[in-house]
């Protein structure tokens, strides 16, 4: 079985340029999540979708974040215009329980914001 | 706000030994999970603790929740060079379906 893929796994752009990230869930995984991971320290979370509906977004910055999840599968995640603090390992995930159960992690994708 | 606590940060120990890592948390959960990250890689579910006294065991790995105490421990039991990684532990703060993940222990083994 798949497992969560994401794409692009590395990305460099310039300041103030846009960037997106794509994550394609387990399938049949009705929950998805995207996190921010700093280097050294645990993951955070940004936002949690239950199918198509974004439940918890308390912790996207909206003024340059923002997200969607079309269809209730496939998810992608924007920065625009990224800022030089938003260099991180965006992380999606994806569980069958809501958040009452096992997440699965894709390998993420790390940003370089130059 | 819901803070969780992994001690110690870093740990290098010599194959063979034993070694306990803990979580603390600072407010009531009945959740708690434990993962594990290699080196550029994905997190890896390890164990799911869902009540009070929970005891899980994998290989040389062994998980334990103490609610009451806000304490969950993870026991490396003779270890071997193929546990190196970093080692998380996440609680899902009560009432808001949301994990919150500790920093993370990397633990190292050698020889």
């Amino acid at each position: 079985e798949a497992g969560v893929v994401q794409s692009p796994r590395y990305k460099i752009i310039e300041k103030k340029q846009p960037v997106a990230f794509w994550c394609n869930p387990i399938s049949g995984h009705n929950t998805l999540y995207w996190y921010l991971q700093n280097l050294g320290q645990g993951p955070e979370l940004l936002i949690r979708y239950e199918n198509e509906e974004a439940v918890d977004d308390s912790q996207l910055p909206k003024d340059r974040f923002s997200a969607e999840r079309l269809k209730g599968v496939d998810s992608t995640l924007k920065i625009q215009p990224a800022e030089l603090g938003d260099s991180a390992v965006y992380l999606c995930a994806s569980s069958l329980e809501g958040a009452y159960g096992e997440l699965f992690f894709g390998e993420g994708s790390r940003l370089t914001v130059l | 706000e819901l803070k969780v606590e992994q001690n110690p940060l870093f740990l290098s120990m010599q194959e063979g030994k034993n070694y306990t890592i803990y979580c603390n948390y600072s407010t009531t959960s009945d959740r708690l999970y434990w993962y594990r990250q290699d080196p550029g890689k994905s997190l890896e579910s390890l164990f799911v603790l869902l009540s009070n006294g929970a005891v899980k065991q994998e290989g040389r790995l062994m998980a334990s929740l103490d609610t009451k105490a806000r304490l969950s421990t993870l026991h490396i039991t003779a270890a071997v060079h193929d546990l190196s990684a970093t080692y998380f532990c996440a609680v899902e703060r009560d009432g808001t379906d949301k994990l919150i993940f500790g920093t993370g222990t990397r633990l190292q083994v050698f020889p």
